[in-house]
C-alpha cells in the first residue's frame, strides 16, 4: 500500500516559536493520526483527525497544539509555542485500508526544541 | 484506562539465541494487539497483529506472538535470532477506540 510522507525529516527552532509539521497521504485518506516519541520513551498518542474534525485527543494535546488540512491533502500538525519538552520524533499514521485498526506509520520529523 | 507494559527494557542475544519478549495489557474489554518494529533510523513497521481467531499468530521475518487472554499477556517469539532483528520491539492495543497504545518498548541487540 502507498506510503506515508512527513516533512520535514528534522526541524530545529528555537523555545517559544511557531511549528508546523506535516504529513501527506499519497492517496486520499480521510483518516489520520497523529503520535510523538520522546527520546528513550514510549510512543505516544496525541490525536486522530477524520474529516477535518477532531475525532480524539490524548490529555498531551493542549492548546497549544492543533491539526488542520489546510489544502485538501496534507496534514499539518501545527505547535503554537514551543517547549523544551516539545522536542521528540512526531510521527504521523493511517489506516491500513479497509480497517480501522492497523496503522501505517510515516518516518516521522525529528522536532528539536532549543 | 488502557495500559500495556513491556518488562525487558533492553535485551541482549548472541545470532541463533531463542528470543521472547514479554508483553502484558490492562483493558477489560476486547482487544486488537500489535507488535511494531523500530529498526535504527526507521519508522514503526508492523511485525504481526492480532484480532480474533487463533492466538498463536505469525508474522514477518520469522516472528509469531501468543495471545493468552487469562494472562493478558502477547508475548513476541522468534526461535533464532539474527544480528538484523537489532532493533526497537513495541508492544500495542487498541480497543474501545482507533488510538494505539504502546508499550515502553524493548531495545533488542543481536551479536554476531
Amino acid at each position: 500500500e502507498p506510503e506515508v510522507t512527513q516533512t520535514p525529516s528534522h526541524q530545529v527552532t528555537q523555545m517559544g516559536q511557531e511549528v508546523i509539521l506535516r504529513c501527506v497521504p499519497i492517496s486520499n485518506h480521510l483518516y489520520f493520526y497523529w503520535y510523538r516519541q520522546i527520546l528513550g520513551q514510549k510512543v505516544e498518542f496525541l490525536v486522530s483527525f477524520y474529516n477535518n474534525e477532531i475525532s480524539e485527543k490524548s490529555e498531551i494535546f493542549d492548546d497549544q497544539f492543533s491539526v488542520e488540512r489546510p489544502d485538501g491533502s496534507n496534514f499539518t500538525l501545527k505547535i503554537r509555542s514551543t517547549k523544551l519538552e516539545d522536542s521528540a520524533m512526531y510521527f504521523c499514521a493511517r489506516p491500513k485500508q479497509g480497517t480501522s485498526d492497523e496503522q501505517y506509520f510515516g518516518p516521522g520529523t525529528r522536532l528539536t526544541v532549543t | 484506562a488502557q495500559s500495556v507494559s513491556q518488562h525487558n527494557h533492553h535485551v541482549i542475544l548472541s545470532e541463533a539465541a531463542s528470543l521472547e519478549l514479554g508483553c502484558n495489557y490492562s483493558y477489560g474489554g476486547t482487544v486488537n494487539l500489535f507488535w511494531y518494529v523500530q529498526y535504527p533510523g526507521q519508522h514503526l513497521q508492523l511485525l504481526l497483529k492480532y484480532f480474533s481467531g487463533d492466538p498463536l499468530v505469525k508474522g514477518i521475518k520469522g516472528f509469531e506472538a501468543e495471545f493468552i487472554k487469562s494472562k493478558f499477556s502477547f508475548n513476541l517469539r522468534k526461535p533464532s535470532v539474527q544480528w538484523s532483528d537489532t532493533a526497537e520491539y513495541f508492544c500495542a492495543v487498541n480497543g474501545n477506540t482507533d488510538k494505539l497504545i504502546f508499550g515502553t518498548g524493548t531495545r533488542l541487540q543481536v551479536f554476531p
